[in-house]
Order: structure tokens, then sequence, then C-alpha cells
């Protein structure tokens, strides 16, 4: 069955560092996506990304990136030079496409960026 | 304006009373879902629905009842509403075909309250 662990419950960085945000995924299915959602204290739940399991290029996008390794089973997000605005729960999320767009979503990890 | 609307956006209930969660979106996207947000739970799917007369349990659908008798609409009815039912419900869309899976636009929640 499909699953998604976020092992990081909860991380504090003082701003201006590094942080990344563990996701590490179970799926049976060859063909599945990925996504990272933000919630931030509003409440919003904000999409932040997708990626299809052929496609393992690492992506860019101003200061987040995310390492997706197949090996490993693993879609990393880093966000550089974090900002108190980066303040957030964040999802890891998985759908297999032969099991009826079922999401499954990680449990989240809370992010506090402190000035 | 295009999207996905949410109402009410909160509710105060008794149990045993009935509510409906409406939910409605704009872009004519085939799959819509209905989450549950709860504290140590992340989000849990309630039901979804591939296109219009077609809805299928998710993770916890016990005690919820769904209709979709329009693409654009989802209502999320609670029978017969119990405590443990309080929680922020999200409903979301996305646009998938085949093995193709588009992301979720979630829209604001819904805050009910069941005393």
């Amino acid at each position: 069955a499909q699953k998604v662990t976020q092992a990081q419950t909860e991380i504090s960085v003082v701003e201006k560092e590094d942080v990344t945000l563990d996701c590490v995924y179970e799926t049976r299915d060859t063909t599945y996506y990925l996504f990272w959602y933000k919630q931030p204290p509003s409440g919003e739940l904000v999409f932040l990304i997708r990626r299809n399991s052929f496609d393992e290029q690492n992506e860019i996008s101003g200061r987040y990136s995310w390492n997706f390794q197949k090996s490993t089973s693993s879609f990393n997000f880093t966000i550089t030079a974090s900002q108190v605005v980066d303040s957030a729960v964040y999802f890891c999320a998985l759908s297999e496409a032969d099991y009826g767009q079922n999401f499954v979503f990680g449990p989240g990890t809370r992010l506090s960026v402190l000035p | 304006d295009a999207g996905i609307t949410q109402s009410p956006r909160y509710k105060i209930t008794e149990t045993g009373r009935q509510v409906t969660l409406m939910c409605h979106q704009t872009w004519s996207h085939s799959y819509m879902f209905w989450y549950r947000q709860d504290l140590g739970h992340g989000l849990r799917l309630i039901y979804y629905s591939a296109a219009a007369d077609i809805t299928d349990k998710g993770e916890v659908p016990d005690g919820y009842v769904v209709s979709r008798s329009k693409t654009e609409n989802f209502p999320l009815t609670l029978e017969s509403a119990t405590r443990s039912q309080t929680s922020v419900y999200f409903c979301a869309s996305s646009e998938s075909m085949g093995s193709y899976t588009g992301e979720l636009f979630f829209g604001e929640g819904s805050r009910l309250t069941v005393l």
C-alpha cells in the first residue's frame, strides 16, 4: 500500500540557515506522482511542486530545491537561506496513477524560522 | 473568480444534527476530493469522485455521505454529526486523465465544530 513518511515532526532554524525536509515514500506502482504542499499559519494549502516517477531530475525554484531519488524512495525538499515567511507546515504527498487518484499525504513537518 | 470555494467556512453544530459542507469548482476538473485535517493525523481522504455520479471511499468514509450530480459541485454530508467529526475539512480538485495526475487545488477549508 502507498505510504508517505515525514520523520521530522518539527524543525526550528534561524533565518538564513538552509534546511532540508525529508520525505520517504512507499509504493507498489511504477507510475506515480510526488508532491509538496505548504500550509502557512493562515491555513490554506499551497501547491509547490509535482514530480512524476519517470523524471528524476532535481529541480530548483528560487530558494527551493527538490531532490528525487528513486533508489532510496525519497523526495527531499531544501530551502536555502530560509526566511521567516517560510514558517509553515510542509506536506509531502504521493499519488499512484493506477489507483484512482488516491492521494496520500505524509503527516507534515512544521518548520519554524526564527528571526 | 475562478477557483474552488467551500461553504460555510465556519460551522458549529450539535451532536446528531445533519450538516452539509459545500464545494464548488469552476475549472471543470474531473476529480474532486474531500479531506479532513486533524492534529496528529495530517490530511486524510474521506471520499473522492472521478466524475459526475462516480464516487469512491477514501481512508475515513464512515459517517459521511457524498454526491456529485454536477461536475462542479461535490457536497459532503454528515448525516448525524458526532464530536469526533470536529475537524477542518478541505475540498480539492485535480485535472487527471488516464495515468496523468495533476496537482490538487484546495479550497480554503471549512472548520466544523460539533458540540
